[in-house]
């Protein structure tokens, strides 16, 4: 079984381009999150789902930022208007169910670089 | 709002020397504390968990109410210790994790 696999592992983009992240969690996991790594900083919290839905989405820091899950498995983290302050890890994890009791699986990240 | 506070940036200590990694955090409720590890070109991964008061290659991680803290400890470090250590909050029964900003530690021969 492959753990929780993030596509594009690196994306370079100019500002204002439309870019989308993917994540495919490990098969089984109900629970999926997204969470935004700048340098030298801790992972930031983005958005949490259980199944289909946003459970907590607290963490998106504007409406330039998205995220869906439609089948309850694949997630995209879509990103409108990249600015370059966006420029980040964008790091993927998933887990049986709740954090605070289970463990979370991440992926490797994608790294997005705006130009 | 909750806020997990690791006082160090980088920490160096010899093979065989003791080590802390220390965390603190701010949360008026009970929370959940975790231990992340990130080894060089690996992914993110749990070490440890509070709850679970277990003891994972060798580290061990006591959860002190009072001090709002829970420190990560070792009493003989290992070169393949060296990674970077993050300690994470969780409120009770929700989902997020907040992460504090990481300690490098690096564990020289």
């Amino acid at each position: 079984g492959a753990g929780v696999s993030q596509t594009p592992s690196n994306k370079v983009t100019e500002k204002g381009k439309y870019v989308e992240l993917r994540c495919d969690p490990i098969s089984g996991h109900t629970a999926l999150y997204w969470y935004r790594q700048s340098l030298g900083q801790g992972p930031e919290f983005l958005i949490y789902f259980q199944g289909t839905g946003a459970a907590d989405d607290s963490g998106l820091p504007n409406d330039r930022f998205f995220a869906v899950r439609p089948e309850g498995s694949v997630s995209t983290l879509k990103i409108q208007r990249t600015e370059r302050g966006d420029s980040a890890v964008y790091l993927c994890a998933s887990s049986f169910g709740a954090s605070n009791t289970g463990e979370l699986f991440f992926g490797e990240g994608s790294r997005l670089t705006v130009l | 709002a909750q806020r997990v506070t690791q006082p160090e940036k980088l920490l160096s200590v010899f093979k065989g020397a003791p080590v802390e990694l220390k965390c603190n955090y701010s949360y008026s409720g009970s929370p959940e504390l975790f231990w992340y590890v990130q080894y060089s070109r690996q992914r993110l991964q749990l070490l440890l968990r509070h709850i679970s008061r277990e003891s994972i290659k060798g580290f061990t991680a006591d959860l002190n109410k009072g001090e709002t803290s829970f420190h990560l400890k070792k009493p003989f470090a290992q070169e393949e210790d060296s990674a970077m250590y993050y300690c994470a909050l969780s409120r009770g029964g929700s989902e997020k994790l907040v992460f504090g900003k990481g300690t490098k530690l690096t564990v020289n021969p």
